[in-house]
């Protein structure tokens, strides 16, 4: 089946420790995205990429990092730079209808960072 | 910049009851606009779009509707079921493709 793999699913960082969480998928889609969800807040985006070896900064992407070396794979780094970093994180693609615009996002089952 | 609205008061609703959740929005029109749904621990699952021009879309018990001028949409699921028990948000993208996603609405159906 095609889909979106987010691992791990729960992540515990220490301070001042970099993590990366790992974000898969097979649909053959160009456009990938990192979002991050809190509580009683809509999902924001970090960063994305719209073609391999090219990704642009979403609305927060400071103390985050990402590449974009193949097709199939959009990793995201969380550093120590980031000071508030427990979340839910969720990793999604999309691919453009023929008019243009984005048909729906598929995401991924989503990791949850916690800092210990 | 763009503000979505939803109701971040779960909604509780009887078996067999027609569930009307509610996405309002400011300032420009979106080009379209998307519901999702999302279970606890899960990631969102596209359920519909609706484009401006669109004013009603349907799929089996699911409808959403698409008011410019009220600058909003509602969604309706019909005959619900417990199944239906989820938290469901709103996006709305513009014309540069890019989204802006409502906090989510709860939703409780008893048996």
């Amino acid at each position: 089946d095609g889909g979106i793999t987010q691992s791990p699913k729960y992540l515990f960082r220490k301070e001042g420790q970099n993590v990366t969480l790992s974000c898969e998928q097979n649909l053959n889609h160009d456009a990938m995205y990192w979002y991050r969800q809190d509580p009683g807040q809509g999902l924001r985006l970090i960063y994305y990429s719209q073609i391999v070896n090219d990704f642009q900064k979403g609305d927060i992407a400071e103390g985050y990092s990402v590449s974009r070396e193949k097709k199939e794979s959009f990793p995201l780094t969380v550093t120590s730079a980031q000071k508030n970093p427990t979340a839910f994180y969720l990793c999604a693609s999309s691919v453009e209808d023929e008019a243009g615009g984005l048909n729906g996002y598929t995401f991924g089952s989503g990791t949850r960072l916690t800092v210990v | 910049s763009q503000k979505i609205e939803q109701n971040s008061e779960a909604l509780n609703i009887q078996e067999g009851k027609t569930a009307t959740l509610t996405c309002n929005y400011t300032n420009y029109s979106p080009a379209y606009l998307q519901w999702y749904r999302q279970d606890p621990g899960r990631g969102p699952v596209f359920l519909l779009l609706i484009r401006e021009n669109e004013k009603e879309k349907r799929k089996e018990r699911l409808k959403v509707t698409f008011d410019t001028t009220l600058k909003q949409s509602l969604f309706h699921i019909t005959a619900s079921q417990p199944a239906d028990s989820a938290t469901y948000l709103c996006a709305l993208v513009n014309n540069f493709n890019k989204f802006y996603f409502g906090s989510g609405t709860k939703l409780n159906v008893k048996p």
